[in-house]
């Protein structure tokens, strides 16, 4: 079986940096991916972290770290339009599983 | 092109009624995915076809009925659905390489179902 925890809802403010940390418990193992989704809209794809370490992608980094299960979106210089749900999804086999989301509200 | 398309946008069905999903890419992806999502839960995978093969059906009950005629199409066939179905339906598709298909997914905007 798979189980991906991750906060169910964080408020931040506008030009602020927030963290959003993804656990997982999970065999077969392959990466973990970061996705975006605004409401009413399809996921739409931010990170994939195979191996541990840091990967930045402009105002978006997603961290790694395989042997304690457990990973983190960092988000800088916020802007209202980062209000969405962020989901970690876990690959493993064939499949990718979703957590069940983590809903982030910026605040001006 | 790196969209994928999904018809309709909107469908009401009665739960007497049979209908189809539509997917379409042009990515040249060889995996495609069809997810179920209900409101404020994250996408559950249904089904994955990888070189027009299923590959993985999660238990989904008889009555929905994937079916990928070619590499760029996949359909969603539903016949004598509940109201407990209805729901936002994703389709998604992605690279493969090798047997392992762990690649980014890219997703439609989905068909927003309801089962009357």
């Amino acid at each position: 079986g798979q189980n991906i925890d991750q906060p169910t809802e964080m408020t931040a403010t506008e030009g602020a940096i927030v963290q959003i940390n993804c656990t997982y418990q999970t065999s077969g193992f392959n990466g973990l991916f970061w996705y975006q989704q605004h409401a009413g809209e399809a996921p739409t794809f931010l990170s994939y972290n195979v191996l541990d370490g840091l990967e930045e992608k402009g105002r978006f980094s997603s961290f790694l770290s395989r042997s304690k299960g457990y990973s983190y979106l960092l988000l800088k210089e916020l802007q209202m339009k980062d209000s969405a749900s962020y989901l970690c999804a876990v690959s493993r086999d064939d499949k990718i599983i979703f957590g069940k989301g983590t809903r982030l509200h910026i605040l001006p | 092109d790196t969209e994928v398309t999904q018809t309709p946008k909107h469908l009401v069905m009665g739960m007497t009624n049979k209908k189809s999903l539509k997917c379409e890419q042009h990515m040249g992806h060889r995996a495609m995915y069809w997810y179920k999502q209900k409101a404020k839960k994250p996408p559950e995978l249904m089904f994955v076809y990888s070189y027009e093969k299923l590959s993985i059906n999660e238990s989904v009950p008889s009555r929905f009925s994937p079916e990928c005629p070619n590499s760029s199409l996949l359909n969603l066939h539903l016949h004598a659905l509940q109201p407990e179905d209805s729901a936002l339906y994703l389709c998604a598709s992605s690279q493969v390489e090798g047997t392992s298909i762990p690649y980014e997914q890219y997703f439609g905007p989905g068909t927003r179902l309801t089962v009357t």
